[in-house]
């Protein structure tokens, strides 16, 4: 168990349809990040947040956005949602966030979105 | 930018045999590098990490992974392959914020 809560785990659902996805960290951790896992793509990141602050970002969408709450848990918006969105999304926690040396990242066991 | 690239997306190996996991980056700074291991249906785990010092680094289950600036290289080994040691491993380089992971490489034990 790595401490990292991730809701729900599996979520179907339709084109054009909106989604939001759950993530609480480890306890201590500051950091949250989410990942995109698809077969064709394979693991892609998509952003980074620090103590509720956007810190780095990937190859996110424009119809996917995330915040950080003040108790530090996440949430990963996903909208006008597409075949091609189907995929295991990632949330990991760690204590640094530093540009170069993120530390070892904890992941959830993610939520599989399967969008028909 | 950083960078890593694991060569072999599927690697099979018979129980017993030497696993041996290639992985190659790319960096303009020292590197910090991971692997992970991913099993079915589960998050990701980490395996053993580099950052600073001994260039050997071993962790759990019995893996290890050297550094070798010269190669630009942080390949994954393990004497002798389990079963249990079926999975998708994954390396990956910490930068610019975030770890940037390869493609993964598939690992088969045959019996």
């Amino acid at each position: 168990d790595s401490g990292v809560t991730q809701t729900p785990k599996h979520l179907i659902t339709a084109t054009g349809q909106r989604v939001t996805l759950r993530c609480s960290p480890r306890s201590g951790d500051l950091s949250v990040y989410w990942y995109q896992q698809s077969l064709d793509q394979g693991l892609q990141f998509l952003i980074q947040y620090y103590n509720g602050e956007e810190r780095a970002k990937g190859n996110i969408l424009e119809r996917f956005s995330a915040q950080q709450f003040p108790d530090l848990h996440s949430e990963l918006n996903l909208s006008s949602l597409e075949l091609g969105d189907s995929a295991l999304y990632f949330c990991a926690s760690s204590q640094l966030q530093g540009a170069r040396n993120t530390g070892e990242l904890f992941f959830g066991e993610g939520s599989r979105l399967t969008v028909l | 930018a950083q960078s890593v690239t694991q060569l072999g997306s599927h690697v099979s190996v018979s129980e017993g045999a030497l696993v041996l996991l290639r992985c190659n980056y790319s960096s303009s700074v020292p590197p910090y590098l991971f692997w992970y291991v991913q099993y079915p249906n589960q998050g990701l785990q980490l395996l053993l990490k580099y950052t600073t010092g001994a260039t050997l680094v071993k962790g759990i289950n019995g893996f290890e992974a050297e550094f070798k600036k010269s190669e630009t290289s942080f390949h994954l080994t393990k004497p002798s392959a389990h079963m249990s040691d079926a999975a998708e491993y994954f390396c990956a380089v910490s930068g610019s914020g975030k770890l940037i992971f390869g493609q993964g490489t598939t690992l088969q034990v045959k019996p």
